[in-house]
């Protein structure tokens, strides 16, 4: 299994520029979700998804859309890139139930937006 | 409002010195608590914990839950420079939402 992955490692934007972040698991986890990393701020959640066809927002939705179609992918789209949202993205995933279990990271991708 | 937070913010300590790391929480319906170490780059699942008092044991790490006063504790004794990281604290909103970090304690061992 490659577990979760992330695509691109890298990116640089310019202001105003749009761009999807790719994320697949191959584990059929219900739960995806997407962070994004600053210095000092700890993991914020951006959007999560508790399966296919069903989103929710998180702590810090502005200026990024999810979509959910298939239980393996969940792209996080940057409408009109900000130099705010320079930050590392990690997207998750994690098995539903009753108890919670782990969530399992992709490797993140780093943005700048320039 | 933080729903997480965790104690010190930064710590730098010495080769063989045993730290404890903590973290308080507020949530409803309270399931789970998880320890997470990050090095460079995705963290890495250390504990996951949902009784109190039972203490959870891998090597020089452990940990354990206080459902009562709301926090948990993370000790790593006989510590090692690849101790050296960023542990993070997290619990699940509500219900089935994902987890909610805190910003994390980051330990730097020295030689």
């Amino acid at each position: 299994n490659a577990g979760v992955t992330q695509t691109p490692k890298f990116q640089v934007l310019k202001t105003g520029q749009s761009m999807t972040l790719q994320c697949a698991q191959d584990m059929n986890h219900e739960y995806m979700s997407w962070y994004r990393q600053d210095p000092g701020m700890g993991l914020r959640l951006i959007h999560y998804s508790v399966g296919a066809g069903i989103t929710d927002q998180g702590e810090v939705p502005n200026g990024y859309n999810v979509s959910r179609s298939t239980t393996e992918d969940f792209p996080l789209r940057l409408l009109s890139a900000a130099p705010s949202q320079t930050s590392v993205y990690f997207c998750a995933s994690s098995y539903a139930g009753l108890s919670y279990n782990e969530q399992f990271f992709g490797p993140g991708t780093r943005l700048t937006v320039l | 409002e933080d729903k997480v937070v965790q104690s010190p913010l930064s710590l730098v300590v010495h080769e063989g010195d045993t730290v404890t790391l903590n973290c308080s929480y507020e949530v409803t319906n309270f399931r789970s608590l998880l320890w997470y170490k990050q090095e460079k780059k995705a963290p890495t699942f250390l504990f996951m914990l949902t009784s109190s008092g039972i203490e959870k044991k891998s090597g020089r790490l452990s940990s354990i839950l206080d459902k009562k006063e709301l926090f948990s504790i993370l000790n790593i004794t006989a510590t090692q420079t690849g101790d050296s990281a960023v542990y993070l604290c997290a619990v699940p909103n509500s219900g089935n939402t994902p987890l909610v970090f805190g910003k994390g304690t980051r330990l730097s061992v020295i030689a």
